[in-house]
């Protein structure tokens, strides 16, 4: 059973767009939701993270929104550019069930100019 | 170096031998986490250091992967008598503390001949 849930699987934006990105996660111990960025050839960098107990999370081009009922998050990268293009990573993880990282199977966005 | 550093960067070896592969956490960080990363599988959990606590060994696939983590410090994984199903990139991160953000490394890309 997959515990987190992570759509679509590419994405394909224009140069100033917004890009959005979902994901849904089944286990309610699950208290903090991390999003990674990944180029090729180099390991998940740690972009933005959110806690259950705030909705929305904003960083630069970069906000996360949080549906605690709906057991869903999603990342929205404001005002795309080609820089922005990589594989993004949602994940969750549980402090009472120990901090290993859950990552959803990933979505290729690619920013056209 | 500031970052999470492994090596080699990449492996290639035939099936059946043994592996070792090293990761090199941020200085002063106490917990080490090691990741694989395939194409069907995305991202999995494999094991988790934190101080001196016997480490969590839930996600290793068999009794052929063990890992280990000398002085609280570097820790070397290692796969005994490869399989094919092995080829992967392995992944190390740390954290400050238990419960802390992430850090990756950019892998080792092993392939079994």
């Amino acid at each position: 059973q997959q515990q987190v849930k992570q759509s679509p699987q590419s994405l394909i934006v224009q140069k100033g767009g917004i890009s959005i990105i979902n994901c849904a996660y089944e286990n309610t111990a699950f208290d903090y939701f991390p999003w990674y960025q990944q180029f090729p050839g180099k390991g998940p960098a740690l972009l933005i993270a959110i806690r259950p107990d705030v909705s929305e999370k904003k960083e630069g081009r970069f906000t996360i929104s949080f549906n605690k009922s709906a057991k869903q998050f999603s990342l929205h990268i404001m005002d795309s550019q080609p820089g922005d293009s990589a594989t993004y990573f949602c994940a969750a993880s549980s402090d009472q069930a120990g901090t290993a990282l859950i990552f959803g199977k990933g979505t290729t966005l690619s920013v056209s100019s | 170096g500031a970052g999470v550093s492994q090596s080699p960067s990449n492996k290639v070896t035939e099936k059946g031998k043994d592996v070792e592969l090293r990761c090199d956490p941020i200085s002063g960080h106490t917990a080490l986490y090691w990741y694989r990363q395939s194409l069907g599988q995305g991202l999995e959990f494999l094991i988790y250091f934190q101080g001196n606590s016997a480490p969590d060994k839930s996600g290793l696939p068999s009794d052929r992967f063990s890992a280990e983590r000398t002085g609280g410090s570097v820790s070397t994984l290692t796969i005994q008598r490869t399989q094919q199903e092995d080829s992967a990139v392995y992944l190390c991160a740390s954290s400050l503390q238990e419960y802390q953000p992430q850090h990756f490394g950019d892998g080792t890309r092993l392939s079994i001949l």
